[in-house]
């Protein structure tokens, strides 16, 4: 599995977007890219996910690269409760479903 | 609907004493992993079933670790001889789909 490397915190203004960074540069062709966020105490939370072409939902924008190797994932207008650490996790999906590894992630703080 | 729901919360064992932690995933989901967080390090997995089979039990440490889910649905996650080094939140995840994982809140193991 291709290993990612994400910034150990980050800070953002409430209102204001939040691009977090992650670079994947091993990853291979059948690895999709995923992002969960944690907030504290709580389970992780799935948010997106993405394979070749850039994505949106409801929660956020998954923007990769041409070359795969670099992914941001993008809170359009960060809120306080966005506060939590996220974590980029590439992963091939195999035997009917993927097993995430998830790393220390980015601490997102998101102040007033 | 519900969400995935694991009993107790907070499980405060004595060195040696056995522990079994309960999930319930959300009703229909074939697919239901566990993991391990320890303080400040982001949830490492422990088991992976699809259905009643265990199909991927790699990241279990010991054999004092041990999961079933017998009727493919709630699962128990068993610690024997619990040490001090089992310390950690235990989460409980769930996925119908290839992609996405429904956390629960986890139990937050204590062992003095």
């Amino acid at each position: 599995d291709a290993k990612t490397t994400q910034p150990t915190s980050m800070d953002c203004a409430e209102g204001r977007a939040a691009n977090l960074p992650c670079n994947h540069s091993t990853i291979s062709g059948n690895e999709y890219v995923y992002w969960y966020r944690q907030i504290h105490s709580q389970g992780p939370q799935y948010i997106i996910h993405g394979l070749k072409n850039n994505e949106t939902n409801e929660m956020a924008s998954l923007i990769i690269t041409e070359d795969r190797k670099s992914s941001t994932l993008i809170l359009p207008h960060a809120t306080l409760r966005d506060t939590a650490v996220y974590y980029c996790i590439v992963r091939v999906v195999a035997g009917g479903s993927y097993i995430p590894t998830f790393g220390r992630g980015t601490s997102l703080i998101v102040h007033p | 609907g519900a969400g995935v729901s694991q009993s107790p919360r907070y499980k405060v064992a004595k060195r040696g004493q056995d522990v079994a932690l309960r999930c319930d995933p959300i009703s229909g989901h074939v697919s239901l992993f566990w993991y391990q967080q320890a303080l400040g390090q982001g949830p490492e997995f422990l088991t992976y079933f699809q259905n009643e089979a265990q199909l991927d039990k790699s990241g279990l440490p010991s054999d004092r670790f041990f999961a079933e889910r017998p009727e493919g649905s709630v699962s128990t996650l068993k610690i024997q001889r619990t040490q001090q080094e089992d310390s950690a939140v235990y989460l409980c995840a769930s996925s119908l789909d290839l992609h996405t994982q429904y956390f629960g809140p986890g139990t937050r193991l204590t062992v003095l």
